[in-house]
């Protein structure tokens, strides 16, 4: 079967750095996507990965290891906006988009 | 422009009852894409639709049709609800079925009773 497994959720300081992982088992891999969902809202876009490496976009960066099945959310300087759930989603063989359940990121003062 | 408008924001539905959710854009995107969202699983495709006038299923698409008539509006129908229909319901476009982005709507929240 098809997999996506990211921590349920995790605690940072803000102005601190933190790094969400992902991990994928799918039949077929044509890249990978980051989502930010604020809580009631829908997800909106970050980041996508296809080659393995680090994709740096302002605070946030992204890396993926299609050998090993794993990427990555890297969020520095983290900011009270940044509270929000962060989903991890693999387009599969078929071109379907394969979700985890979201990993929640809480920012304390 | 606005993007992607879904009707209604959210609705309570008695069981049985039949019941259309909307979708529309206006960015002239050729794929469009139903998913649910339930507490503690990620989102799951219904149905999607790579162009006007065809339809493809999902993951999860039993007790669900769809209907794409024309490029910007990708309607989703519950026949008869049931109380597992209860979650949240997001459209999405994207440029083609590729790797491109996909944009989400704002969500229906749907409760079945």
């Amino acid at each position: 079967g098809q997999n996506i497994d990211q921590p349920t959720e995790m605690t940072a300081t803000e102005g601190a750095i933190v790094q969400i992982n992902c991990t994928y088992q799918t039949s077929g891999f044509n890249g990978l996507f980051w989502y930010q969902q604020h809580a009631g809202e829908a997800p909106t876009f970050l980041s996508y990965n296809v080659l393995d490496g680090l994709e740096e976009k302002g605070r946030f960066s992204s890396f993926l290891s299609r050998s090993k099945g794993y990427s990555y959310l890297l969020l520095k300087e983290l900011q009270m906006k940044d509270s929000a759930s962060y989903l991890c989603a693999v387009m599969d063989s078929n071109y379907q988009l394969i979700w985890g359940a979201g990993t929640k990121l809480i920012i304390k003062p | 422009i606005a993007g992607i408008t879904q009707a209604p924001t959210s609705q309570i539905l008695a069981a049985g009852r039949r019941m259309t959710l909307r979708c529309t854009q206006d960015m002239r995107h050729n794929a469009m894409y139903w998913y649910r969202q339930d507490l503690g699983l990620g989102l799951r495709l219904i149905h999607y639709s790579n162009t006007a006038g065809t339809t493809g299923k999902g993951e999860v698409p039993d007790g669900y049709s769809v209907s794409r008539a024309n490029t910007d509006d990708f309607p989703l129908t519950l026949a008869s609800a049931v109380p597992s229909q209860t979650s949240v319901y997001f459209c999405a476009s994207s440029d083609s079925q590729g790797s491109d982005t996909q944009y989400f709507g704002p969500g229906t929240r749907l409760t079945v009773l």
